[in-house]
């Protein structure tokens, strides 16, 4: 069935630092992919999304490129600040399914 | 949009009590999803909703849960009776329906405490 899998945390990072989480899918057809973050005491909120391959999602200083050909998704940023502290969880969502598949999560701290 | 909205926040209840969750989608959305989160299973989903229809109740633990939505603006998620190892947090989702996205928006759960 459709899954994701994403690196295992946790993360620490001194600010300023560079960031990729790593993000594999296995998925019938062409997915959806997200990132979404959590942050402490907080539901989860859309970081961003791509929708087909060589799509490019990008919010907040994220990025993140849907790599059909790898099947990854890998979350990247270039410079993290104490603020972006949380877990990020990698996600799709498939053509023929109406959920959404979610990895484990990954919690990133950054430390000033 | 206020987003999705649930409450209580916070619940804190003892072993054998009834407990309700309750949530209320974003207007407009045809999907609403009921999470529960641990340490140990991560996110895990229970039962999603189709215009107030389930779809799939594969993931509710066990038949103490219950979940309802009579109508298109209003869901309950119910654990009758409540057991400590339910502790986790709630977490209610919605998204629009076809054409809109497959994005879900995410509530701010209910923390639940069983002793």
């Amino acid at each position: 069935g459709d899954s994701v899998t994403q690196m295992e945390g946790p993360v620490t990072l001194s600010e300023e630092a560079c960031l990729t989480i790593n993000c594999t899918y296995t998925a019938t057809g062409y997915p959806s992919l997200f990132w979404y973050v959590q942050y402490p005491g907080e539901g989860l909120q859309l970081l961003l999304k791509a929708t087909k391959a060589d799509d490019k999602g990008s919010n907040k200083g994220f990025e993140a490129t849907y790599r059909k050909e790898t099947t990854s998704f890998h979350l990247e940023k270039g410079s993290v600040q104490v603020s972006d502290s949380a877990v990020y969880f990698c996600a799709l969502s498939a053509e023929n399914n109406n959920d959404m598949r979610f990895g484990a999560g990954t919690r990133l701290t950054v430390k000033p | 949009d206020a987003g999705v909205i649930q409450s209580p926040r916070h619940e804190v209840t003892e072993m054998g009590q009834e407990v309700t969750l309750r949530c209320k989608p974003i207007s407009g959305h045809d999907y609403l999803f009921w999470y529960r989160q641990t340490m140990m299973r991560g996110l895990e989903l229970l039962i999603y909703f189709n215009n107030n229809v389930p779809i799939d109740d594969s993931g509710m633990p066990e038949d103490r849960f219950s979940a309802k939505m009579p109508n298109a603006s209003f869901s309950t998620l119910k654990i009758q009776p409540s057991e400590p190892r339910d502790s986790a947090v709630y977490f209610c989702a919605s998204r629009p329906g076809a054409g809109g996205g497959y994005e879900q928006y995410f509530g701010p759960g209910t923390r639940l405490t069983v002793t």
